[in-house]
């Protein structure tokens, strides 16, 4: 069965402060996807990233960075160099593709990320 | 103005009653979900259609109805209100086809079951 696991509930950091979110998956497919989404005090969902399970080069954008690790699982979000702006829940999720039928989704509990000036 | 919406953006009714949560999508996507968002447990998928009159359960289908007559339209029915719905509630849509398959949320409806 699928799973996604972040077992940071809340993080603090001061502005400028790199921080690492961690998500840890589980699935027995060969083929899936996973995403980061931000989630701003605001309340909407904002997606971030998708990444197919073939493809497990990190990839950067600005200040976010994401690093795939098949071998451990895991799919972790950096932020360098926070600013008070990051501030948000984040998600991890993970989609299994079928050979058949419509894609389900399994979020993580999230992480709240709280950025300090 | 296109993109996904949702409405009401915030209800509040008694238990017992029954409600309705809209969405309502421009892209003409063909796949729309509902989710419950609750402390400690994320987002958990309540329903999920892959086209106009194809629906399918999610992780927690009790206590919820929905419909999709129109691929643009997707809503969600409480049809006897409980506390224990008192949640937010987003909907969701993503295009079909292997290649893509971020969702794209609508801004939710915080519910409240008194």
């Amino acid at each position: 069965a699928q799973k996604v696991t972040q077992a940071q509930t809340e993080i603090s950091v001061v502005e400028k402060e790199d921080v690492t979110l961690d998500c840890v998956y589980e699935t027995r497919d060969t083929t899936y996807y996973l995403f980061w989404y931000k989630q701003p005090p605001s309340g909407e969902l904002v997606f971030l990233i998708r990444r197919n399970s073939f493809d497990e080069q990190n990839e950067i954008s600005g200040r976010y960075s994401w690093n795939f690790q098949k071998s451990t699982s895991s799919f972790n979000f950096t932020i360098t160099a926070s600013q008070v702006v990051d501030s948000a829940v984040y998600f991890c999720a993970l989609s299994e593709i079928p050979t058949s039928g419509t894609y389900k989704y399994i979020f993580g509990t999230g992480t709240r990320l709280k950025v300090l000036a | 103005d296109a993109g996904i919406t949702q409405s009401p953006r915030y209800k509040i009714t008694e238990t017992g009653r029954q409600v309705t949560l809209m969405c309502h999508q421009t892209w003409s996507h063909s796949y729309m979900f509902w989710y419950r968002q609750d402390l400690g447990h994320g987002l958990r998928l309540i329903y999920y259609s892959a086209a106009a009159d194809i629906t399918d359960k999610g992780e927690v289908p009790d206590g919820y109805v929905v419909s999709r007559s129109k691929t643009e339209n997707f809503p969600l029915t409480l049809e006897s209100a409980t506390r224990s719905q008192t949640s937010v509630y987003f909907c969701a849509s993503k295009i079909s086809g292997r290649s893509y398959n971020e969702q794209f949320f609508g801004p939710g409806t915080r519910l409240t079951v008194l």
